[in-house]
């Protein structure tokens, strides 16, 4: 079947402005994880829901990060008020268990954002 | 923060040879993942070695794991151009922490 899908696959913004990003999980998986991947680095958790419920949002870097899940399928992740330091890579991943400890997670190719 | 440090950060090798990849973590862990990434991609999940196994095998890849150093190699076996990618180990179970990361090269 198809795999995470996540659009736009580049996006350009001048600061300030405010950008949505779009992840559409395998259908079916329960779990959906957002990953910020800086330049030549591993990616850095962001924040992971569970269905709809947002479980953990620690990794997000400032207010201005704010992610939905509202139906527990789609997801989006908005940064307000774009800085600079946000250029980097946004990856989404899916699980289809509550119980990931030992689950592989399945990733999309990632937006690349890039603030002017 | 990245838990994982891995060396080396750049591998270039001949198509044929071997490729070592190592990683160290710093918590304990449950389970240790490796992920491959071509450029321009998302993450593909490896291989998954679980904290009471000390070695894995997966086709021309095997993984070994030893958790009194904290640490895992990644071994690729008779390389080929495709296995161009950056390789990365994670840990952690909802929250996977990522190390920063080898990039290895396999020319022709």
């Amino acid at each position: 079947g198809a795999g995470v899908s996540q659009s736009p696959r580049y996006k350009v913004a001048k600061r300030g402005q405010d950008v949505a990003l779009r992840c559409d999980p395998i259908s079916g998986h329960v779990s959906l994880f957002w990953y910020q991947q800086a330049l030549g680095q591993g990616p850095e958790f962001l924040t992971y829901f569970q269905n709809e419920a947002q479980l953990d949002k620690s990794g997000l870097p400032s207010d201005r990060f704010f992610a939905e899940r509202p139906e527990g399928s789609v997801s989006t992740l908005k940064i307000q008020r774009t800085q600079q330091e946000d250029s980097a890579v946004y990856l989404c991943a899916s699980t289809h268990k509550r119980e990931f400890g030992n689950q592989p997670q399945h990733f999309g190719d990632g937006t690349r954002l890039s603030i002017l | 923060s990245q838990q994982g440090e891995e060396d080396p950060q750049a591998l270039s090798i001949q198509e044929g040879e071997n490729a070592t990849m190592n990683c160290s973590y710093k918590t304990s862990i449950n389970n240790l993942q490796w992920y491959r990434q071509n450029s321009g991609r998302g993450l593909v999940h490896l291989i998954l070695i679980r904290s009471n196994e000390r070695e894995k095998h997966s086709g021309r890849l095997r993984v070994t794991l030893d958790t009194s150093k904290k640490s895992s190699s990644l071994l690729i076996t008779a390389s080929r151009a495709a296995d161009t990618a950056s390789y990365f180990c994670a840990s952690g179970g909802s929250r996977l922490t990522f190390g920063e990361g080898t990039q290895l090269t396999v020319n022709p």
